[in-house]
């Protein structure tokens, strides 16, 4: 059973594009929701985080939007760059234990020049 | 920020032989770490929690007598492939939290190619 459902699994934007990757989760007890960037051959990197007290946050070109009624969260790259090529994963987990992370599949973006 | 090492990051070993990886947490006190297996083109994998002073919780259908992890401080946990055979061969991945902001540090990855 996949906890957290994403998609689309690859993506191709031209630069200065706004990609979207969404995700999806069934497990209500989920209450922090990361977004990583992994490049190849590299562990990923946190980018951005929310908690369910937000619908929005915001840091730098990445946002994040919660849907909490919806159990729904998506990542939306502003002005993206070749740079931001990357793949990139969603998770969620819960605060206040040492819960592990659940991952969705992951999201391959092709960013363009 | 949270910076977690792991080394090495590759490694090329003969089938038979056993392989340590390290796991460091370098400006923080990690009292569990987590250990990730990843093949090409797909999600992470969790293998194992690992937490300081006390046996590791393996996931189903991990052997944990094959993956021997110990946690023997704050800062360090290592994963040991025993006995290492081609499809062991992956890219591995630690994950330390720091609590003391609620995040979760991933190492570089380890690419482990058993010959």
């Amino acid at each position: 059973q996949q906890q957290v459902k994403q998609s689309p699994q690859s993506l191709i934007v031209q630069k200065g594009g706004i990609p979207i990757i969404n995700c999806a989760y069934e497990n209500t007890a989920f209450d922090y929701f990361p977004w990583y960037q992994q490049f190849p051959g590299k562990g990923p990197a946190l980018l951005i985080a929310i908690r369910p007290d937000v619908s929005e946050k915001k840091e730098g070109r990445f946002t994040i939007s919660f849907n909490k009624s919806a159990k729904q969260f998506s990542l939306h790259i502003m002005d993206s760059q070749p740079g931001d090529s990357a793949t990139y994963f969603c998770a969620a987990s819960i605060v206040g234990s040492n819960y592990k992370l659940t991952f969705g599949k992951g999201t391959l973006l092709t960013v363009n020049p | 920020g949270a910076v977690v090492s792991q080394h090495p990051s590759r490694v090329i070993c003969k089938s038979g032989t056993s392989v340590k990886i390290e796991c460091r947490s370098l400006d923080f006190q990690a009292t569990t770490m987590f250990w990730y297996r990843q093949f090409p083109k797909q999600s992470l994998m969790l293998m194992a929690t690992s937490n300081e002073g006390s046996k590791a919780t393996y996931e189903q259908g991990v052997e944990k007598d094959k993956f021997l992890i110990n946690h023997a401080s704050l800062t360090l946990s290592t994963l040991t492939v025993t006995s290492a055979h081609p499809e062991d061969s992956s890219f591995y991945i630690c994950s330390a939290r720091d609590t003391s902001i609620y995040g979760y540090t991933f190492g570089s990855g380890t690419r482990l190619t058993v010959v």
